[in-house]
């Protein structure tokens, strides 16, 4: 069982918005900014997509953005593209034994 | 441009060790941390811990400590990670990863290795 509590899947249609939430505790998510999200494409390495809750690196377009809300962590992706396909993780600093956990993934499917 | 280049695939014993190397280039060694992730086979990703090349300190995620060690060669720009005792729960694919910003780590994984996979099999 992970330590951040991710859906398994999310899909939705091209140009649709999908949304993936990432649910913590006060030791993690809830109590800090330093929430992230890798975006996982089939065959390839995870890439940084969101950091510090909603900020994008340089590249990464602004279809994806990023919020919190109390223990939860959320990523929206609208104007769905079928190169979106892949899997979504979140990942936080935490107070735990472990400073950097990460949520199960979401497999997005884009139909 | 930031790469980070790991060593070859791996086939281990149980109880064996195995030692993975990442060769960086195209920024400065010292400068960021560099992190180590694992994924096994159709799972999620887990953190292992992080090295930081200047220093040469370490710290590990709890579930590793005792059993990985952290190090880097600043001279060739290179990070290594081997792992002890192995098992088949360690059959995974591992990624060094660079922190995203200058300085202290930050926990943002910003750049990846393309990965090593172990495989351990008796």
């Amino acid at each position: 069982q992970s330590a951040l509590t991710q859906p398994r899947s999310v899909s939705g249609s091209p140009g649709q918005s999908v949304t993936i939430s990432c649910t913590g505790t006060s030791n993690d998510v809830g109590s800090y900014t330093f929430v992230s999200w890798y975006q996982q494409l089939p065959g390839k390495a995870p890439k940084l997509i969101i950091f510090d809750v909603s900020e994008r690196p340089s590249g990464v377009p602004d279809r994806f953005s990023g919020s919190k809300s109390g223990n939860t962590a959320s990523l929206t992706i609208s104007g769905l593209q079928t190169e979106d396909d892949g899997d979504y993780y979140c990942c936080s600093y935490s107070v735990s034994h472990t400073p950097v956990i990460f949520g199960g993934g979401t497999t997005l499917t884009v139909l | 441009q930031v790469q980070l280049v790991q060593s070859g695939t791996e086939v281990k014993k149980p109880g064996a060790s195995v030692k993975v190397s990442c060769k960086a280039s195209g920024y400065t060694f010292t400068g960021y941390s560099l992190h180590w992730v694992r994924q096994a086979p159709g799972q999620g990703l887990e953190w292992m811990g992080w090295i930081s090349p200047s220093s040469g300190g370490t710290n590990y995620a709890q579930k590793f400590q005792g059993r990985v060690t952290m190090t880097s060669d600043t001279s060739i720009s290179a990070a290594y990670m081997e792992l002890n005792s192995l098992t088949s729960d360690d059959t995974a694919v591992y990624f060094c990863v660079r922190d995203l910003d200058y300085g202290d780590a930050t926990y943002y994984l910003g750049y990846w290795g393309q990965g090593t996979l172990l495989t351990v099999s008796s």
